[in-house]
């Protein structure tokens, strides 16, 4: 849906290793966001972005580093993958105007085991 | 205390029941807020923005409260496709936006 892409869908990755997801976006949204999301917690924002270089931290962001480089890419980096980052990871986009809507990735479902 | 907070129910209702659900939140540097909506852990939808005189879209209203600082949804003559998980939204003047954890609706014949 407008043009968000993440990858991989699905990932399985054992405790330890270094994980990177990715968000491409085709829209020239100005923000861009990564949620994970967890039974009982609802959606948490991990980190997110303002422009290109410009990112700043959510609620849940111990563990995770990100970085856009380009306007249409966001990363999200797990330094060093642990159980409790098992989760389903949502990426967003928006214009950033104040009442634009988010637009949504498809997910990604990441397993640490 | 949670940025955002919804009771997570669920509320489980008969079709044509009207249901509400509330939301608080605590920022007072909350600028916009939403009502998205999400089935299945797929990817959440917008329902709609909220806006401080109200607003309705069909079976839908929704309304804010700056002075107490919750906002709520509304949903007259449910239908069973309306069971869900309702997300309340809020965004701040930095441009973060904040999830509530949601409330699930079943919706039952």
């Amino acid at each position: 849906d407008a043009g968000i892409t993440q990858s991989p869908r699905h990932k399985v990755t054992e405790t330890g290793t270094p994980v990177t997801l990715r968000c491409h976006q085709t829209e020239n949204h100005r923000y861009m966001y990564w949620y994970r999301q967890d039974p009982g917690h609802g959606l948490r924002l991990i980190h997110y972005s303002y422009g290109v270089k410009d990112t700043d931290k959510g609620e849940v962001s111990d563990g995770y580093s990100v970085s856009r480089s380009k306007t249409e890419d966001f990363l999200l980096t797990l330094e060093s993958a642990t159980s409790s980052q098992t989760s389903v990871y949502f990426c967003a986009a928006s214009r950033g105007g104040t009442n634009e809507k988010l637009f949504f990735g498809s997910g990604t479902q990441l397993s640490v085991l | 205390r949670k940025e955002v907070e919804q009771d997570p129910g669920p509320f489980n209702v008969p079709e044509g029941a009207t249901v509400a659900f509330n939301c608080t939140y605590s920022n007072s540097a909350s600028q916009s807020f939403f009502w998205y909506r999400q089935d299945c852990r797929k990817e959440p939808k917008l329902l709609m923005s909220v806006y401080s005189s109200g607003n309705e879209d069909g079976r839908f209203t929704a309304q804010l409260n700056r002075a107490s600082q919750y906002i709520s949804l509304l949903i007259r003559d449910s239908k069973l496709s309306d069971s869900a998980t309702y997300l309340c939204v809020v965004r701040l003047d930095t441009g973060k936006l904040i999830f509530g954890q949601g409330t699930t609706l079943q919706v039952k014949p």
